[in-house]
């Protein structure tokens, strides 16, 4: 199985901050890398396919980047609806497996 | 818009098989755009993958559930289910079921998750 290593666990900001998670595979994926956001008590939301592709509805300060095995999430300018936990997950191959998450917290 | 719905028992007693069914609404089981998935979340951890199933009945567990688990459709009833046996307290999650797009591989819509607890 491939595995989704994310850095770091977990992360305080402030809002209008600028924050980046960073996914990293245990191979060569090309850029078969999602993300997902969930917050507490709710089923996770997909807000990145691709790499870098913005799933419809997502706001655009939201943005992925990365090919290979390093990918990366970045949020721009926080919002109080942003600190919640994302999860990065490969779609390369079956099974396709999650990064273990980042908790996005309030500073 | 596809919406799921989990339904199932919420207590489940040691070494007895776990049954959760998921509802589809605004799709079909029978269509051949998703995988319908199930996807697990113990307390206070992180998202594993249980399996999923196409419509023409293919599978795919995984390797550490696959000798427990079961997902099979019903569409007649536009529904899918799993079936986990020989349930311990680790078995204790969150469960949500979930369809996988076939042409771009991404969880697009999810139920909202059913707690289970294993215990006695």
């Amino acid at each position: 199985d491939i595995q989704m290593t994310q850095s770091p666990s977990s992360l305080s900001a402030s809002v209008g901050d600028r924050v980046t998670i960073t996914c990293r595979a245990s191979q060569t994926i090309s850029t078969s890398l999602n993300w997902y956001q969930q917050r507490p008590g709710k089923a996770p939301e997909l807000l990145i396919y691709a790499a870098s592709s913005l799933q419809s509805g997502v706001p655009s300060r939201f943005s992925g980047s990365g090919s290979g095995t390093d990918f990366t999430l970045t949020i721009n300018s926080l919002q109080p609806e942003d600190f919640a936990t994302y999860y990065c997950q490969q779609s390369y191959s079956p099974l396709y497996t999650f990064g273990q998450g980042t908790k996005l917290e309030i500073k | 818009q596809v919406q799921l719905q989990e339904s199932g028992p919420g207590l489940v007693k040691p070494s007895q098989t776990l049954s959760l069914t998921c509802t589809v609404s605004g799709g079909s089981v029978s269509s051949a755009d998703y995988f319908w998935s199930w996807i697990r979340q113990p307390p206070g951890k992180g998202l594993e993958w249980i399996g999923y199933i196409y419509y023409s009945g293919s599978t795919y567990y995984n390797p550490s559930l696959k000798s427990r688990v079961a997902i099979s459709v019903d569409t007649s009833k536009n529904q899918f289910s799993l079936k986990l046996s020989s349930v311990t307290a680790a078995d204790t999650a969150v469960y949500y079921c979930a369809s996988l797009g076939v042409a771009i591989i991404t969880l697009d819509y999810w139920g909202q998750g059913a707690l289970v607890t294993v215990s006695s």
